[in-house]
C-alpha cells in the first residue's frame, strides 16, 4: 500500500525549532518530488516547501530562511527542519507526493500538528 | 505569486443537485490546475489534475474544465459523500504553488 506517515509534531515555544519526518512506503521514494503543505485550524491549504528528485529545493517567502526541506532516499524519508518558529506557523503539516505524469499531489499523509505557543 | 480565487466560499445544495465551483487565476496557468476534496480531520484527496483529467478511482460525476485563468469543477449529481470542502491549486509555477481559499459544500 502506498503510504506517507508524518511524525515529529508537538508544542514548541516561539523562536524554537522542530523537525518533522515523513516515512514513505509502497513506492520508489527516490523517483518522486515531495512537498510539505500546511493548514491552520479552520483555514485553507498553504504550500510550505518542495524537494525534487535531484535535491533541488523550493520555498515560499513566508518560510524561506527559516525552514529546510531534505530527503534521505536510503531511508525513504522526507524531513522538514523548522527554525525561528512563530505563532503563525501553528498548523497541521502534511507531506505529499507529486506524481510526475499529473503534476499534482496524488498521495498525502495524515498530517502532524505543530503548535507554537508560550 | 499567482493568486487563486475560488467562488463561492460556501455553497448550500441538495442531494441530486448539479454543483459548479469556479477558480480564477491572477495570470494564465495554462492547464496546470488540480482540484482536491477535503473532509473534516482528513487529508485532501486529489480529484482532477491538468484541469480536466479525472484521477483514477474518482467517480465520473466529478468533472473539470477550463484553461488559462478560469476553471470550473462540476459535480453532476451531488451525493451524500460529496459534502466537503473543495480546493483548487495551481502548479504552473513550481516554485510558487498556490491554493484557492476553498469552497465548502453544505447540505441545504
Amino acid at each position: 500500500e502506498v503510504q506517507l506517515v508524518e511524525s515529529g509534531g508537538g508544542l514548541v515555544q516561539p523562536g524554537g525549532s522542530l523537525r518533522l519526518s515523513c516515512a514513505a512506503s509502497g513506492f520508489t521514494f527516490s523517483s518522486y518530488d515531495m512537498h510539505w503543505v500546511r493548514q491552520a485550524t479552520g483555514k485553507g491549504l498553504e504550500w510550505v516547501s518542495a524537494i525534487g528528485t535531484a535535491g533541488d529545493t523550493y520555498y515560499p517567502g513566508s518560510v524561506k530562511g527559516r525552514f529546510t526541506i531534505s530527503r534521505e532516499n536510503a531511508k525513504n524519508s522526507l524531513y522538514l527542519q523548522m527554525n525561528s518558529l512563530r505563532a503563525g506557523d501553528t498548523a497541521v503539516y502534511y507531506c505529499a507526493r507529486v506524481r510526475s505524469s499529473s503534476g499534482a499531489f496524488d498521495i498525502w499523509g495524515q498530517g502532524t500538528m505543530v503548535t507554537v505557543s508560550s | 505569486d499567482i493568486q487563486m480565487t475560488q467562488s463561492p466560499s460556501t455553497l448550500s445544495a441538495s442531494v441530486g443537485d448539479r454543483v459548479t465551483i469556479t477558480c480564477r487565476a491572477s495570470q494564465s496557468i495554462s492547464s496546470w490546475l488540480a482540484w482536491y476534496q477535503q473532509k473534516p480531520g482528513k487529508a485532501p484527496k486529489l480529484l482532477i489534475y491538468k484541469a480536466s483529467s479525472l484521477e483514477s478511482g474518482v467517480p465520473s460525476r466529478f468533472s473539470g474544465s477550463g484553461s488559462g485563468t478560469e476553471f470550473t469543477l462540476t459535480i453532476s449529481s451531488l451525493q451524500p459523500d460529496d459534502f466537503a470542502t473543495y480546493y483548487c491549486q495551481q502548479y504552473n509555477s513550481y516554485s510558487r504553488l498556490t491554493f484557492g481559499g476553498g469552497t465548502k459544500v453544505e447540505i441545504k
